[in-house]
């Protein structure tokens, strides 16, 4: 299995800030590499496919870079609603694996 | 757009076997587009993909949880079903539907999860 690699479980950001999460995988999957956007008991959100394309209607402010092993989202201006636990997810091979995710608090 | 709906018991014994259905709606569950997945999350741990099924009927399963689970798909209800037998404490988690977009390679879709406890 293609073990993915989130090494900050959590960080904290104040409203504007500029925000990067990185996700590291165990093996090169290329750029086969999606984002998704978790809050508490509701549906997760794809933010960003294939590395670095931006899902219809995503706000802009979300950007997403890398291949290999090596992948970074950024958030440009943190908003309000922007607070939650972002997942990386390989999709280079079966079995599909996540992240552990990293949780965007509240400074 | 495609709306996911997990229905199911909320807990279950130990050793017993877990089902979940998932209902798809506002698109035909009969499409080359997906797959229909199921993922779970255990408190306080990552996201688990479990599995996955075709409209066809071929699956792809987790080897990690492979000789206990049973994905299928019944296209006359719009609905698709996750077993998983010989359950313990360690499968209590939230449990997902998603759809996984096959020439895309991502989850578009995904219900918004249903909490299944084993415990006697």
């Amino acid at each position: 299995d293609i073990q993915m690699t989130q090494s900050s479980p959590s960080l904290s950001a104040s409203v504007g800030d500029r925000v990067t999460i990185t996700c590291r995988a165990s093996q090169s999957i290329s750029s086969y590499l999606d984002w998704y956007q978790h809050n508490p008991g509701k549906a997760p959100k794809l933010l960003i496919y294939a590395a670095s394309s931006l899902q219809s209607g995503v706000p802009s402010r979300f950007s997403g870079s890398g291949s290999g092993t090596d992948f970074t989202l950024t958030i440009s201006s943190l908003q309000p609603e922007d607070f939650a636990t972002y997942y990386c997810q390989q999709s280079y091979s079966t079995p599909l694996t996540f992240g552990g995710g990293t949780k965007v608090e509240i400074k | 757009q495609v709306q996911l709906q997990e229905s199911g018991p909320g807990l279950v014994k130990p050793s017993q076997t877990l089902s979940l259905t998932c209902t798809v709606s506002g698109g035909s569950i009969i499409s080359d587009t997906y797959y229909w997945s199921w993922i779970r999350q255990p408190a306080g741990k990552g996201l688990e993909c479990i599995g996955r099924i075709s409209t066809s009927g071929s699956t792809i399963y987790n080897p990690s949880l492979k000789s206990r689970v049973t994905i299928s798909v019944d296209t006359s209800k719009s609905q698709f079903s996750l077993k998983l037998s010989s359950v313990t404490a360690a499968d209590t988690a939230v449990y997902y539907c998603a759809s996984w977009e096959i020439a895309a390679r991502y989850f578009d879709y995904w219900g918004q999860g249903t909490l299944v406890t084993v415990s006697s």
